[in-house]
């Protein structure tokens, strides 16, 4: 049980385009949702927290405007990344609670923005 | 703020060897505390968990136990193996639901040799 899927497992895009990012539950209700992102080598930055129905939370540093969330169901949250840049390469990882104190984490996502 | 520390990494281990990784932590009130693994490739995985002192999380033959006295959480295995061979990450956690957010140390990589 607690399995966290995410989609696309990696994208390759160019500069300036925008890429969606599907975090899922697949057995359980989340209520919250977490985003994190990943440099090579190192921990994961919690980029924002996202509740079903409501705006996300962004941590500080993260641009809202660039880094759209939606959670439109409890099982359900998309990360758009805007007008992407080589920057914004990274591991991005989602994970989902069902209201305890345990994160249940996706697979992750490659992105590449050449 | 809060904080997890965990020891300097990379470290190698031949089969069957006795693991430790230290963990240490700085938080106000009676946080939980977890070790999540990362495998090649993959997203992370809770290892195991502890949410009270003296508690003891185990799980595929890995233990920690919660130290409140000296703010610990070090992960110890009696023998390990090739498969044991990841990131290994330890967490706190002060609330649940929607503010159970998760403040990672900067995680370790086992390399097990046969």
């Amino acid at each position: 049980g607690a399995v966290v899927s995410q989609h696309p497992s990696w994208v390759i895009c160019k500069s300036g385009t925008s890429v969606k990012i599907e975090c899922r539950s697949l057995d359980f209700q989340a209520t919250t949702m977490f985003w994190y992102r990943q440099f090579p080598k190192q921990s994961l930055m919690l980029m924002a927290t996202s509740n079903e129905g409501s705006k996300a939370t962004y941590e500080q540093g993260v641009e809202k405007d660039k880094f759209l969330i939606n959670h439109a169901s409890l099982t359900l949250s998309t990360l758009t990344v805007t007008s992407a840049h080589p920057e914004d390469s990274s591991f991005y990882i989602c994970s989902a609670t069902t209201g305890a104190d345990t994160q249940y984490f996706g697979p992750g996502t490659r992105l590449t923005v050449l | 703020g809060d904080s997890v520390t965990q020891m300097e990494g990379p470290v190698t281990l031949s089969e069957e060897a006795f693991l430790t990784i230290n963990c240490t932590y700085t938080a106000t009130g009676y946080p939980s505390l977890f070790w999540y693994v990362q495998y090649p490739g993959e997203g992370l995985q809770l290892l195991l968990k502890a949410t009270k002192a003296d508690d003891k999380g185990s799980n595929k033959g890995f233990e920690a136990t919660y130290r409140k006295e000296t703010t610990s959480f070090h992960l110890e295995k009696g023998s390990v193996q090739v498969s044991d061979s990841a990131v290994y990450f330890c967490a706190l956690s002060k609330a649940s639901g929607a503010n159970s957010k998760l403040t990672f140390g900067k995680g370790i990589t086992l390399s097990v040799r046969p």
